[in-house]
């Protein structure tokens, strides 16, 4: 059972547009919600979290918009950028469980074309 | 500081050969985790270790097993390779969680392997 659902899978935009991608998650109980950024070649790192007690968090060009009764959270990347062509992970986690695992979104390949 | 460091980058191997995936880190961290990327399927827990001396699987852990040496290592062993191994494999790390956020995840560049 998947528990974070994570759309589109792929996604086209041009240079200075805004591109948004959508995550869904089931367990009420998730208080973290990180998303990561992974360039060709390399593993993934984090780019912005937010937590469910805020609607929205800003990172320069990132932000992260949350609806906690949807149980919905997104992010857009303000005039979008080449170098932000990646695949994009949205996960979940417990933060008062420790180390639990993180449980991530199946992801969202982004390309930017000038 | 290296961060997490996975061992080799890239193999080939013949179905039902053995191999072990190397990871080490070095940020003091106690936690550490093995995923398989694959397209289409996001990140897939193998196996993590929550702590020194602790092991747990995860999403996929059939026809894996692990070893936490120390603190700083955490190996992958494909004990009799198949077709559906091929993938990439990364190791990640994560210290304590510490105020309001939790730590996050550090992630090694990965291990592309091939299973022929």
């Amino acid at each position: 059972q998947q528990q974070v659902k994570q759309s589109p899978q792929s996604l086209i935009v041009q240079k200075g547009g805004i591109p948004i991608i959508n995550c869904a998650y089931e367990n009420t109980a998730f208080d973290y919600f990180p998303w990561y950024q992974q360039f060709p070649g390399k593993g993934p790192a984090l780019l912005i979290a937010i937590r469910p007690d805020v609607s929205e968090k800003k990172e320069g060009r990132f932000t992260i918009s949350f609806n906690k009764s949807a149980k919905q959270f997104s992010l857009h990347i303000m005039d979008s950028q080449p170098g932000d062509s990646a695949t994009y992970f949205c996960a979940a986690n417990l933060r008062s469980s420790g180390n639990t695992p993180l449980v991530f979104g199946k992801g969202t390949r982004l390309s930017v074309i000038a | 500081n290296a961060g997490v460091t996975q061992t080799p980058k890239f193999q080939v191997l013949k179905t039902g050969q053995s191999m072990t995936l190397q990871c080490a880190q070095d940020m003091n961290h106690n936690s550490m985790y093995w995923y398989r990327q694959d397209p289409g399927m996001g990140l897939r827990l193998i196996y993590y270790s929550a702590s020194e001396g602790t092991t747990d699987k995860g999403e996929v852990p059939n026809g894996y097993n692990v070893s936490r040496l120390n603190k700083r290592e955490f190996s992958l062993r494909l004990e009799s390779a198949a077709p559906s191994q091929t993938s990439v494999y990364f190791c990640a790390s994560r210290g304590r969680t510490q105020g309001a956020d939790n730590s996050p995840l550090h992630f090694g560049n990965g291990t592309r392997l091939t299973v022929t």
